[in-house]
């Protein structure tokens, strides 16, 4: 059964271009979860999200961010016109459930903005 | 969520015990108290948890204090490979439960 997968491993975009990050769940899995780790910081919640719904945005930045959870293929983070301080380590999770259930985590995209 | 307060690092050696604290005192009647742990350059990685009992799994032991305001992770022989940063996170029954937040951890450094 494979873990959550993310992809690219590593991203690299110029100041002012968009970033897709993709997340493909755990097979089974419903609920979809993004986090951001800053360098040196811990991470920090940005969206949950079911199979077409967002539920909770509360962690996204307001603007340039947005993130979908289709009803077929991957959750997508996208961040358009990319700057400096969006270089992180993005991370995306996966539960069967969304009441308790441990989270499974992908092993993240590295995001680094020239 | 409830705030936990955790020791900034511990070291350890290969082959022995390691007992990681968390404190929580106001950890409420319905908190689970859940542990992950992150290896460098991974995700993180759900370890274990617990309401009120002690709890053992493959990986490691929790023990709860019985009032439970704090609570301690036992890897019962380190290996080079438990050297993460581990998490100690409360996460409520009901409410916005979904959402796991984290502190800033415990750093386990284990000696060869």
């Amino acid at each position: 059964n494979a873990g959550v997968m993310q992809n690219p491993r590593h991203l690299v975009r110029r100041r002012g271009q968009e970033a897709r990050l993709r997340c493909s769940p755990m097979k089974g899995h419903s609920h979809v979860y993004w986090y951001r780790q800053l360098p040196e910081e811990g991470l920090k919640f940005m969206v949950y999200l079911q199979k077409e719904n967002i539920i909770d945005e509360s962690g996204m930045p307001k603007e340039r961010f947005s993130a979908e959870f289709p009803k077929e293929g991957p959750s997508i983070l996208r961040i358009q016109q990319v700057v400096r301080g969006d270089s992180a380590a993005y991370f995306c999770a996966s539960s069967r459930q969304g009441t308790n259930e441990k989270l499974f985590f992908g092993s993240g995209t590295q995001l680094s903005v020239l | 969520d409830a705030k936990t307060t955790q020791p900034n690092s511990m070291e350890s050696n290969e082959e022995e015990p390691v007992h990681l604290p968390c404190n929580h005192s106001t950890i409420s009647g319905t908190d689970y108290i859940h542990w992950y742990r992150q290896l460098p350059s991974q995700g993180p990685e759900y370890v274990i948890h617990g309401l009120t009992s002690n709890v053992n799994n493959r990986m490691a032991s929790l023990a709860i204090a019985e009032d439970r305001k704090s609570s301690t992770l036992i890897l019962h022989r380190a290996t080079l490979r438990d050297a993460a940063v581990y998490y100690c996170i409360l996460r409520d029954l009901g409410g916005s439960n979904y959402k796991l937040t984290f502190g800033k951890g415990t750093l386990l450094t284990v000696n060869p």
